[in-house]
């Protein structure tokens, strides 16, 4: 089956940094992939869509600037975090979709959980 | 527009049959997913339908009602090791998923 990775598992950083969170497609080329951010016990909050070669496309609320999403081939998507405060932490979630899948099936990565102090 | 709806919480019992309830409304339908999470883990896919009827695999079956907006995920011969969450998601004419906020099944034994 499509296997997705992400890197890291867990993060905790202090209050001001940027950290970096990588989503993979490890064996099939993803023609998309999706961010998300789960809080305890709520939903999956979808935050951007990218796709390989084009800009990203945000939800509403969510700020770009705030969340840099780098789309440079079709295996390899990061979201970037910048400038992280105590209200970011949650866990982050990325997924990747195949062309060849007639229903799109989102393959999910084993999330990242951020913690920022 | 979007709007997805399903319990927040059940319990069953080991070894019996439980039913989880969706209903949505979405523009463009284009199918339902159903997802198991565990607590601190990402979603694993379980079902998707996009046709009326009942689609069974193993122990795990989901039903879907295009014309009632409606859709359920039945579970037999429970086990402790299915509770967890479960994501009901519906997806539009972009292909994009609305989730629903998810149900916790607790089983007890």
């Amino acid at each position: 089956g499509a296997v997705v990775s992400q890197h890291p598992s867990r993060v905790i950083c202090k209050s001001g940094t940027s950290v970096k969170i990588e989503c993979r497609s490890l064996d099939f080329q993803a023609t998309t992939m999706f961010w998300y951010r789960q809080f305890p016990k709520k939903s999956l909050m979808l935050m951007a869509t990218s796709n390989e070669g084009s800009k990203a496309t945000y939800e509403q609320g969510v700020e770009k600037d705030k969340f840099l999403i780098n789309h440079a081939s079709l295996t390899l998507s990061t979201l970037t975090v910048t400038s992280a405060h105590p209200e970011d932490s949650s866990f982050y979630i990325c997924s990747a979709t195949l062309a060849e899948y007639s229903y799109n099936e989102q393959f999910f990565g084993p999330g990242t959980r951020l913690t920022v102090l | 527009g979007q709007n997805i709806d399903q319990p927040t919480e059940m319990t069953a019992t080991e070894g019996a049959i439980v039913q989880i309830n969706c209903t949505y409304q979405t523009s463009g339908f284009n199918g339902l997913f159903w997802y198991q999470q565990h607590a601190g883990e990402a979603p694993t896919f379980l079902s998707y339908n996009v046709l009326d009827g009942l689609e069974e695999k193993g122990r795990f079956s989901s039903f879907l009602s295009r014309s009632k907006g409606y859709s359920y995920l039945l579970l037999k011969e429970l086990q402790m090791k299915d509770s967890a969450s479960y994501l009901c998601a519906s997806q539009d004419s972009n292909y994009q998923l609305i989730w629903g906020a998810g149900t916790k099944l607790i089983i007890k034994p």
